[in-house]
Parts: structure tokens; sequence; C-alpha cells
């Protein structure tokens, strides 16, 4: 009974392809976020929707796209992969927008080649 | 510009040996101080959320306080199983949902 899932664990890739991680959430949150953690471990937020809504959309490059089909689903595509991309993915979900307990996927180690 | 950081970057201790976490803040308004723990290879676990200076919150071997200017995660008479990176995050009153990280502290706790 996995809180929050992603999937794939690892994705390995040339540059220029395009990808997609997928992320859901059986907790019943109505908001969830996508952040990157690079390779000095610092966890930045990317996006955020609340109930479908996009929130939060923080200074990244347009490449990468959120969608959010229903409120238990967010994933994320990337267009045109760069080198740069590669780090580790991680999606989170809260019971609401104020976001006080964010639960944590395991993370999608992304590798650009 | 809101600032969130961290101290020691790695921390090594014997088991037992009691010790603290730094994590020291700039922001115009906090909404709130988190407190998370990742191991290796998994994603962030939520530890403690403190709202407002003088604040404590325990569990277990850990406990978390804060001042208008820092939050100190204390690790008493640690494990083994404390052994993680501990991080520290800040929300804005007017960002709630928005969490700004540390680069987190590395815990060893060897037997």
């Amino acid at each position: 009974d996995t809180a929050v899932s992603q999937t794939p664990k690892y994705l390995v890739t040339q540059m220029g392809n395009d990808k997609s991680i997928k992320c859901e959430q059986n907790l019943g949150h109505d908001t969830m976020y996508w952040y990157k953690q690079d390779s000095k471990k610092f966890l930045k937020i990317m996006f955020s929707y609340n109930n479908k809504e996009l929130i939060i959309n923080e200074t990244v490059p347009n490449r990468f796209s959120p969608k959010s089909p229903d409120k238990a689903h967010l994933n994320l595509h990337i267009n045109s992969l760069e080198l740069g991309d590669s780090a580790v993915y991680f999606c989170a979900s809260s019971h609401t927008s104020r976001g006080q307990e964010q639960f944590f996927g395991p993370g999608t180690r992304l590798t650009v080649l | 510009e809101d600032q969130v950081t961290q101290s020691p970057e790695a921390l090594r201790l014997q088991e037992g040996e009691s010790s603290s976490l730094n994590c020291s803040y700039t922001v115009s308004g906090l909404r709130g101080l988190f407190w998370y723990r990742q191991d290796p290879g998994k994603g962030p676990e939520f530890l403690f959320t403190l709202y407002s200076a003088g604040e404590e919150k325990e569990k277990e071997r850990l406990k978390a306080t804060l001042t208008k200017k820092e939050s100190f995660l204390h690790i008493t008479a640690p494990k083994p199983e404390d052994s993680a990176t501990y991080l520290c995050a800040l929300a804005r009153t007017d960002s709630w949902g928005k969490l700004q990280f540390g680069a987190g502290t590395q815990v060893v706790v060897t037997p």
C-alpha cells in the first residue's frame, strides 16, 4: 500500500529524446508536486497542482511540462532532454495546497547520456 | 532573498554520542520550518513542522527547536538507524506549499 509511487525508478536516455515520468498518490490528497534533486543534493520545487490546477510554476525550461489528469496523478513530460536534466525527480503530495506535511515518492533517477 | 543554510555538511557520531544539527534561515515572513529525513535512494520523510519561535517538537531520539533565526535538530543517544541526511525547509507566509530546502546534513552513526 504505497502512498506516493513513481514510475520508472530509473531512466537512462540519450540527449534530444523525450521522456515521461508518472506519479500516483493514494492518500486522497488534493495537491501534488514535482521536485528536482541535483547532484549536490539540493531539492528544488518545480511545479505544484491543486486539484488538477497548476498553482506553482517555478522558473523551469518550457521543455518540462507537467500534466494532472486527476488529483491522484501528476505526470512530468520532458522534451529534448539535455545533459543538465540528469537528476533525481521526486513527486510529493499534501492534503491541501498549504502543504504542511508533504509525502514524497521514491524518486526517479534520470540519466541523460 | 530567502536563504536556508544547514551545518555541518556531514557529521560522524559514535552510537550514544548526542549532537545537534543547525539550520539557519532568512525569510521575510516565515509560515513554517520543516525537518525531513532522507535515506539513500529514497524520498524525504517528514519529521516535524515548527511554526513559531520557542516551539519544540520531539519524536523518539529527535528534538527540533526554533528561534527567529535558526532551528536545531538535537539527536539524543543516536543509534545506527538514525544515519541519514537531515533536511530542513522553510515555507513563506505568502506561498505555503512552496518549500525551500537546505542542502542537508549527512549523519553517520557508528556502533
